[in-house]
């Protein structure tokens, strides 16, 4: 069956701080990748996505990269964190093509930027 | 553009209760799915249902239903004898074919289910 890790689950990170998030999906090969940001108590918000390695497409202007090095590994970064990129980081994983499936999610990482 | 309108911010409910979230969507595409999520208190957001633009048929899960209306451009949510449970926020959300991976989520209602 097929799993999704995303870690940490939880980070106390200062302004002008680097971050790294790492988000690893087993059992499945060539997933669609994405990272979502959910500010509190607001809906989910589409930072980038992946249909695979080294493509990345990004939904929004930010302070926030992605990469993805290996087929299941799906990596969220920063160079210079802002108090604005606090909120909590959903990983998730599909199949298919064209928005016609599902998406798996990741159970999170909620960044407090300090 | 797509959009997704979750006009309910917050439902409470005793429990037994029946409630129906509310979900109105936006798009110029003639081909689009459908789903909803669940995200219980511990963040994870867990799959519900999927509905493409063809299939208006409704759907029944035990307690859950669903009502796609394609002339009102609305996919609502029923729980049937809520359950403390399933207290959670749930998220209505859209994907086109057109926008291929763009999935966008509505701003999601907490339901809140007392016992």
């Amino acid at each position: 069956s097929q799993t999704i890790h995303q870690w940490p689950a939880t980070l106390v990170q200062p302004v002008g701080s680097p971050l790294s998030l790492e988000c690893t999906v087993e059992g499945t090969s060539n997933p669609n990748l994405y990272w979502y940001r959910q500010a509190a108590g607001r809906g989910l918000q589409l930072l980038f996505y992946s249909v695979g390695i080294g493509q990345i497409s990004s939904e929004v202007p930010q302070n926030l990269s992605a990469s993805r090095p290996q087929d299941r590994q799906f990596i969220l970064s920063s160079k210079k964190l802002l108090l604005s990129d606090s909120g909590f980081y959903l990983c998730a994983w599909s199949t298919g093509v064209r928005g016609n499936t599902e998406a798996f999610f990741g159970q999170g990482t909620r960044l407090t930027v300090v | 553009a797509q959009k997704v309108t979750q006009a309910q911010t917050e439902i409470s409910v005793v429990e037994k209760e029946d409630v129906t979230l509310d979900c109105v969507y936006e798009t110029r595409d003639t081909t689009y799915y459908l789903f909803w999520y669940k995200q219980p208190p511990s963040g994870e957001l867990v799959f519900l249902i999927r509905r493409n633009s063809f299939d208006e048929q409704n759907e029944i899960s035990g307690r859950y239903s669903w009502n796609f209306q394609k002339s009102t451009s609305s996919f609502n949510f029923t729980i049937t004898a809520s359950q403390v449970v399933d207290s959670a926020v749930y998220f209505c959300a859209l994907s086109e074919a057109v926008g291929g991976f763009k999935t966008i989520f509505g701003a999601g209602t907490r339901l809140f289910v007392k016992a």
